[in-house]
């Protein structure tokens, strides 16, 4: 099935560190969103994007929805141990929102 | 319930053997997505739910899967001659009326193994 490229696959850092990756598709997306998923779990929303060019912040976490619609970047601040986990990107089909899923960057934060 | 329940939450079957998974959507929510994630992948769409009707079942890999709704809430996935390729995290989300822009909220998964 269609994936959204998400970049970089995996990522090494220490604690108070930034983190940022991205995504990219083939295809216009009207809404942009970004999930966590911890070992076990669902995905859970973190930011939902719905306009080009919107830059939308939540605590720690910051997301652009690029003005091409055909892309975002997730920015992480002053990381901490419990943002481990791996992060999807996903493009929202209008009529059904039904979400076509980023291939995911896992995240290691080391103390 | 308070979330999306998914029953069971693991399931171990020998190849060629039927299977049913569950799930419990948010009561209210008109809208019942499956999904489909592979080790190390992202989750893929398998069927979309609007009421008790299969408003997009374009992805669902061949016949052998098959779900139903039958009252608009509770919805069953069916895999009949499991394969071991079809071993994977199935995971279920619901969402108020999946008409545009609304939230969809996923259970925790069933992880089938197929051996």
């Amino acid at each position: 099935g269609q994936q959204l490229n998400q970049s970089p696959q995996s990522m090494f850092i220490q604690e108070g560190e930034d983190v940022s990756m991205n995504c990219t598709s083939s295809s216009i997306f009207n809404t942009w969103l970004w999930y966590k998923q911890d070992p076990g779990e669902g995905p859970v929303l973190l930011i939902a994007l719905y306009k080009a060019g919107e830059l939308t912040s939540n605590g720690r976490l910051t997301a652009q929805f690029g003005i091409t619609r055909k892309d975002s970047f997730l920015n992480i601040s002053a990381s901490i141990p419990s943002d481990v986990g791996i992060y999807f990107c996903a493009g929202q089909e209008p009529e059904t929102d039904k979400l076509i899923f980023g291939t995911g960057t896992r995240l290691q934060v080391f103390p | 319930g308070a979330g999306v329940s998914q029953t069971p939450s693991n399931k171990v079957t020998e190849k060629g053997k039927y299977v049913e998974l569950r799930c419990d959507p948010i009561s209210g929510h008109t809208a019942l997505y499956w999904y489909r994630q592979s080790l190390g992948q992202g989750p893929e769409f398998l069927i979309y739910f609007q009421g008790t009707g299969a408003a997009d079942d374009s992805g669902l890999p061949n016949d052998r899967f098959f779900a139903v709704r039958p009252e608009g809430s509770v919805s069953t996935l069916k895999i009949q001659r499991t394969e071991r390729g079809d071993s994977a995290v199935y995971l279920c989300a619901s969402s108020l009326m999946g008409q545009g822009n609304t939230e969809a909220f996923f259970g925790q998964g069933t992880r089938l193994t197929v051996v």
